[in-house]
C-alpha cells in the first residue's frame, strides 16, 4: 500500500499569509494527486486533481504543484474561510489512501 | 445539479449489518466509478471501496474485505454498501463519492454522510 504523510500536522496563521502543505508519497505516483478541504461537520470538498489542477470554483489563490513522491499546496492569501483540515489522497492504485490531515488554524 | 444523498445508517451491534445507500442526480450515473469513504469521530478519511461504473470491478480495503459489499443499481442511479459481521472500529460517518470519470479515483462529488455507530 501507499503510504501518504503530510506535514506539518497543524499551523497556525494569519489572513493574508502564503501558507504551504506539504504531502510525500511512500512511493513514486506520478501526479495522482488531489488535495480537499474539509471544514467541522461537512463533507471533503475537492481543491485540486491531478496534482496541479484547479477544481472548477475554487478560488485560484489555491494552487498544487509536485510528481512522483512530493507534492505542495499552497494558499497563496489566506482568507477567513480556509481555516479548515486539508488532505491529500493518492489515486495512482488501489487501496486509495489519504494523508493525516493538515489543521490549518488562525493565528 | 450533481447531488448524492446516503442514507440507511444508524446504531447496529457487534456482530449485525446494515446497508447503506447512496441515491445519485445530476449526472450519468453508468459512466461513472462510485466509492464510499468513512471518517471514524475525530479521524482522517479513509477510502473503503470503489466499484465501476458498469460494477465490472469493485476494491475494498483490507480491514472491510469479506464483511463489506459494494453494489450499484444503475437503473435506480443508486450505489449501495452491504456492511456485515459489523464491529466497532467500522463506526463512523460514511460518505458516498463520484469519480469524475472511469480511472480518475479521485472525488468530484461527495454526499453529506450517514452515520454508523456499532455499540452493544
Amino acid at each position: 500500500d501507499i503510504q501518504m504523510t503530510q506535514s506539518p500536522s497543524s499551523v497556525s496563521a494569519s489572513v493574508g499569509d502564503r501558507v504551504t502543505i506539504t504531502c510525500r508519497a511512500s512511493q513514486g505516483i506520478s501526479s495522482w494527486l488531489a488535495w480537499y478541504q474539509q471544514k467541522p461537520g461537512k463533507a471533503p470538498k475537492l481543491l485540486i486533481y491531478g496534482a496541479s489542477s484547479l477544481q472548477s470554483g475554487v478560488p485560484s489563490r489555491f494552487s498544487g504543484s509536485g510528481s512522483g513522491t512530493d507534492f505542495t499546496l499552497t494558499i497563496s492569501s489566506l482568507q477567513p474561510e480556509d481555516f479548515a483540515t486539508y488532505y491529500c489522497q493518492q489515486a495512482n492504485s488501489f487501496p486509495i489512501t489519504f494523508g493525516q490531515g493538515t489543521r490549518l488554524e488562525i493565528k | 445539479e450533481v447531488q448524492l444523498l446516503e442514507s440507511g445508517g444508524g446504531l447496529v451491534q457487534p456482530g449485525g449489518s446494515l446497508r447503506l445507500s447512496c441515491a445519485a442526480s445530476g449526472f450519468t450515473f453508468s459512466s461513472c466509478a462510485m466509492s464510499w469513504v468513512r471518517q471514524a469521530p475525530g479521524k482522517g478519511l479513509e477510502w473503503v471501496s470503489t466499484i465501476s461504473g458498469s460494477a465490472s470491478s469493485a476494491y475494498y480495503v483490507d480491514s472491510v474485505k469479506g464483511r463489506f459489499t459494494i453494489s450499484r443499481d444503475n437503473s435506480k442511479n443508486t450505489l449501495y454498501l452491504q456492511m456485515n459481521s459489523l464491529r466497532a472500529e467500522d463506526t463512523a460517518v460514511y460518505y458516498c463519492a463520484k469519480d469524475p470519470r472511469e480511472g480518475d479515483d479521485w472525488f468530484d462529488t461527495w454526499g453529506q454522510g450517514t452515520l454508523v455507530t456499532v455499540s452493544s
